[in-house]
């Protein structure tokens, strides 16, 4: 079985400023994959970044990466240059390999951005 | 941009009837899937369905719940007899041959 888990309930951070959300996963499968997803208050579910377990390089976005840190089982979702729009709940989510391909989610962030 | 379609986007209904929640995934994507999220919680698995059969389902997913795609286009998740436990939003999600789920607007159902 596969296991995310987010131990930031809320954030808080200034505009402008960087934030990290933390991800620990706990998984025994040797290729997985890792998501991370964002839901505004209007409640839909955006997809943001995606790591594979054997991506060499950290995957980046635009103004997300994932600080992917494998011997740890940690994939840190790093958001620069926080804008109020980015005031929302953040999702990490894995997912197993082959043709299981659902996702387990963890408990979710609350990042909110103060002006 | 493609995108996931869900309808309606909220549903109310009285407990132990029935409803059907339908999806248009992308089009090209194989593999659809239906997630819920009771409000505060987080997003559950509920089943996958590729090549025309469910491939994996969670232990949420009972005799009440059942998916089908009617045809090329739509995926339905139907609840026989509802709960009043069942209320929550109702994901629809889709992906192809790349790595990442999209996911749909939801639909919020009320169970009264």
């Amino acid at each position: 079985a596969q296991k995310i888990t987010q131990t930031q309930p809320g954030m808080f951070v200034q505009e402008k400023e960087a934030v990290t959300l933390d991800c620990t996963y706990d998984t025994s499968d040797p290729s997985y994959g890792l998501f991370w997803y964002k839901q505004p208050s209007s409640g839909e579910m955006i997809f943001l970044i995606y790591q594979g377990s054997y991506d060499q390089q950290n995957a980046t976005e635009g103004r997300y990466s994932l600080n992917f840190q494998k011997a740890r089982k940690s994939a840190n979702l790093v958001i620069s240059a926080s804008q109020l729009g980015d005031s929302a709940m953040y999702f990490c989510a894995i997912r197993p390999p082959g043709s299981a391909r659902q996702l387990t989610f963890g408990s979710g962030t609350q990042l909110t951005v103060l002006p | 941009e493609p995108e996931v379609t869900q309808t309606p986007s909220h549903q109310v209904t009285q407990m132990g009837q029935e409803v059907i929640l339908r999806c248009v995934p992308i089009s090209n994507h194989l593999y659809f899937y239906w997630y819920r999220q009771i409000l505060g919680q987080k997003v559950e698995f509920l089943v996958s369905f590729y090549n025309n059969e469910i491939s994996e389902k969670s232990e949420i997913f009972d005799d009440q719940f059942s998916v089908e795609r009617p045809d090329g286009s739509n995926f339905t998740l139907k609840i026989r007899s509802t709960k009043l436990e069942d209320s929550a939003m109702y994901f629809c999600a889709s992906d192809g041959d790349t790595d990442t789920q999209y996911f749909g607007p939801g639909t919020r159902l009320t169970v009264l």
